[in-house]
């Protein structure tokens, strides 16, 4: 089964609206923290922002803020006032606090390409 | 400083070299990762390194050799590859608790011809 679950292949945009990309995830777990990811063309992968399982308050960072829903398990992504530096792929990606040879890892949803149009 | 820095950005190779890919972190972090992405897919875990030890290895295949040579470079060494192998290889360093994020270098776009 898959552990983080991004519904929406591809969103458009206009200039200074704002969108919202989804982002479901299983865990049973009670540590947790989900991460959102940027991946322009460049192919570099730019960490936006952070919500740990335990944070009561969504997590915001300028223009990125995370609607934290944790009993239907959900972390979606809102970007205020889009930009056209906005387009890229989005990756929604988490990180258990059960260790596998004493390590968490990162693990990613399929991706939402966002197209911001003027 | 957050920056992951990654050699070369493009690489070229055919199926009989060798070559070697680079990564750099100067942020204390003491867990390494090589991911390989494929075009329009999510980034896949390939190897972990932790206080310089192999930690993870996700059944690559041996013509990917990770090394580990100290806790600020990770090095992804290359051989007899197949033009299946040609994807974005991105290396990322982190502290090891699950609440915090991963950084990720610029990448390295391979093609194997």
């Amino acid at each position: 089964a898959q552990k983080i679950t991004q519904t929406q292949p591809g969103m458009f945009v206009q200039e200074k609206e704002a969108v919202t990309l989804d982002c479901t995830y299983d865990t049973s777990d009670q540590s947790y923290g989900l991460f959102w990811y940027k991946q322009p063309s460049s192919g570099e992968m730019i960490f936006l922002i952070y919500q740990g399982s335990y944070d009561e308050q969504n997590a915001t960072e300028g223009r990125y803020s995370l609607n934290f829903q944790k009993a239907r398990k959900s972390a979606n992504l809102v970007i205020s006032a889009s930009q056209l530096g906005d387009s890229a792929m989005y990756f929604c990606a988490m990180r258990e606090g059960l260790r596998r040879s004493g390590y968490s890892t990162l693990t990613f949803g399929k991706g939402t390409m966002l197209l911001v149009s003027p | 400083d957050t920056e992951v820095t990654q050699t070369p950005k493009h690489l070229v190779m055919g199926m009989t070299n060798k070559k070697s890919l680079k990564c750099e972190q100067h942020m204390g972090h003491r867990a390494m990762y090589w991911y390989k992405q494929k075009a329009k897919k999510p980034p896949e875990l390939m190897f972990v390194y932790s206080y310089e030890k192999l930690s993870i290895n996700e059944s690559v295949p041996s013509r990917f050799s990770p090394e580990c040579p100290n806790s600020s470079l990770l090095n992804l060494h290359l051989h007899a590859l197949q033009p299946e192998d040609s994807a974005l290889y991105l290396c990322a360093s982190s502290h090891g608790q699950w609440n915090t994020e991963a950084f990720f270098g610029q990448g390295t776009r391979l093609t194997v011809v």
